[in-house]
């Protein structure tokens, strides 16, 4: 059973406005939260990430927000650049982190 | 350049005939693993290992072996290919904890290995 969800499979955003990606999940005993982006033909690349003791991480144009009573986390992006065109998926982990548990992705398309 | 390679990155095959897709990593990390990506399921973890000679299941281990003999290397032995193993698969490696600024569990993947098995 899928432990961690991605339910909108695409989105697509005009240049400039804000992507917001969505992501949620069923263990309580995950620890830490990742979003990954992935081009065509390249191993995902790591974006942000957020510890389960915090609400909010932001890195440049990416933040992500961590609902824990709701076991939701979304992505948002702002401004959107069409060079953000790419596959995310979220991923989540326990204290240890070894074992990763990875969404089914959202495919963004940026739109100039 | 800091960086998880794979080889090959394409392979066709044939059901039973068995194959090694390796995997190496530059940034002394303790931690590797495997993944699997298939439509509409995202990347399954198949395999990880803490360390050299510390290997365990991950969430789609069957039909797979993995072996750590050296820090730096992880190959994914398929004993026996059969066509449900047809997928792209990639190999990943971390540091838990923070170093150099990087940030907690996060993982570098190398380029992916496209498997088909005929």
């Amino acid at each position: 059973d899928q432990q961690v969800k991605q339910n909108s499979p695409s989105l697509s955003v005009q240049e400039g406005r804000i992507s917001i990606l969505n992501c949620d999940y069923t263990n309580s005993m995950f620890d830490y939260f990742l979003w990954y982006k992935k081009y065509p033909a390249e191993g995902p690349t790591f974006l942000i990430s957020i510890s389960s003791i915090k609400d909010k991480n932001e890195d440049g144009r990416f933040t992500v927000f961590l609902n824990k009573s709701a076991k939701h986390l979304s992505l948002h992006i702002v401004p959107s650049q069409p060079g953000d065109s790419a596959v995310y998926f979220c991923a989540a982990t326990g204290w240890a982190g070894n074992q990763f548990y990875f969404g089914t992705g959202t495919s963004l398309t940026v739109i100039p | 350049e800091a960086q998880v390679t794979q080889n090959p990155r394409y392979l066709i095959t044939v059901t039973g005939k068995k194959l090694t897709v390796t995997c190496s990593q530059n940034m002394n990390h303790e931690y590797m693993s495997w993944y699997r990506q298939d439509p509409g399921l995202g990347l399954r973890q198949i395999y990880y290992s803490m360390n050299v000679e510390v290997t365990d299941k991950g969430d789609v281990p069957e039909g797979y072996k993995v072996s750590r003999k050296e820090k730096r290397n992880f190959p994914l032995i398929l004993e026996s290919p059969s066509p449900n193993q047809t997928s792209l698969y990639f190999c990943a490696s971390s540091d838990p904890g923070t170093s150099g600024g990087r940030s907690y569990n996060e993982q570098f993947f190398g380029p992916g290995t496209r498997l088909t098995v005929l």
